[in-house]
């Protein structure tokens, strides 16, 4: 079964440099959702997209920006990137708000240096 | 605001030996709760979900977990770990019409074989 893609699977960037995070859904889901998870920490929502509209927004940084396609695919921006934004990137989607349930992509292992 | 609180960040036990993670939410209106399980290196894989209905779930892998609505609580248990357990657990609670999940701290399981 076609599960959650997220490219890259592993990502290094340097200080104040961009990374760009893409997430494809499993096939008729419309909703996507952005999580952060430091070392050996729960995983913090972001952001997610119904629809291609910003459904709900958490404790994503004014560096960061998302945004969902027509394919529904979404792509996570973050810029000016510092040393605490090393994290697994993964991200998940639903149909809909989620009553079904939700699949999880490996995620994106970034590391700043 | 919601939250989701795991007691136990460290479990080690030995093969064979029972297992109950707890799990206690915030929220007091209508949520959807969630067990998700992590092996190193993976993404979040799904273990059970409640909904509605009977309040005991069952899951895959031989995990169960029993939703106590008037202890805000959906714990988790195994009756007999096998080393192949060793994993980390996160409680997630969704709130009814809202999208995103909401995780626990998470819980580090070591079985000793």
């Amino acid at each position: 079964a076609a599960g959650v893609i997220q490219s890259p699977r592993h990502l290094i960037k340097e200080k104040r440099e961009t990374a760009t995070l893409k997430c494809y859904p499993i096939p008729r889901h419309d909703t996507v959702y952005w999580y952060q998870q430091g070392p050996g920490q729960d995983p913090q929502f972001l952001i997610s997209f119904y629809e291609k509209m910003q459904s709900d927004k958490g404790s994503i940084p004014d560096r960061f920006s998302a945004q969902q396609f027509s394919d529904y695919h979404s792509e996570l921006n973050m810029s000016s990137l510092e040393l605490g934004d090393s994290a697994l990137y993964f991200c998940a989607s639903s149909l809909g708000t989620g009553s079904y349930g939700y699949t999880f992509g490996s995620g994106t292992r970034l590391t700043v240096v | 605001a919601q939250s989701v609180s795991q007691h136990n960040h460290h479990v080690i036990l030995s093969e064979a030996a029972s297992l109950e993670l707890g799990c206690n939410y915030s929220y007091g209106g209508t949520v959807n709760l969630f067990w998700y399980v992590q092996y190193p290196g993976q993404h979040l894989q799904l273990l059970l979900k409640y909904f509605s209905g009977d309040p005991l779930v069952k899951g895959i892998k031989g995990f169960e977990a029993e939703f106590i609505k008037s202890k805000f609580s959906f714990n988790l248990r195994k009756p007999s770990v096998q080393w192949s357990d060793t994993a980390e657990y996160f409680c997630a609670v969704r709130v009814l019409n809202d999208y995103k999940l909401s995780f626990g701290a998470g819980t580090t399981v070591t079985v000793r074989a």
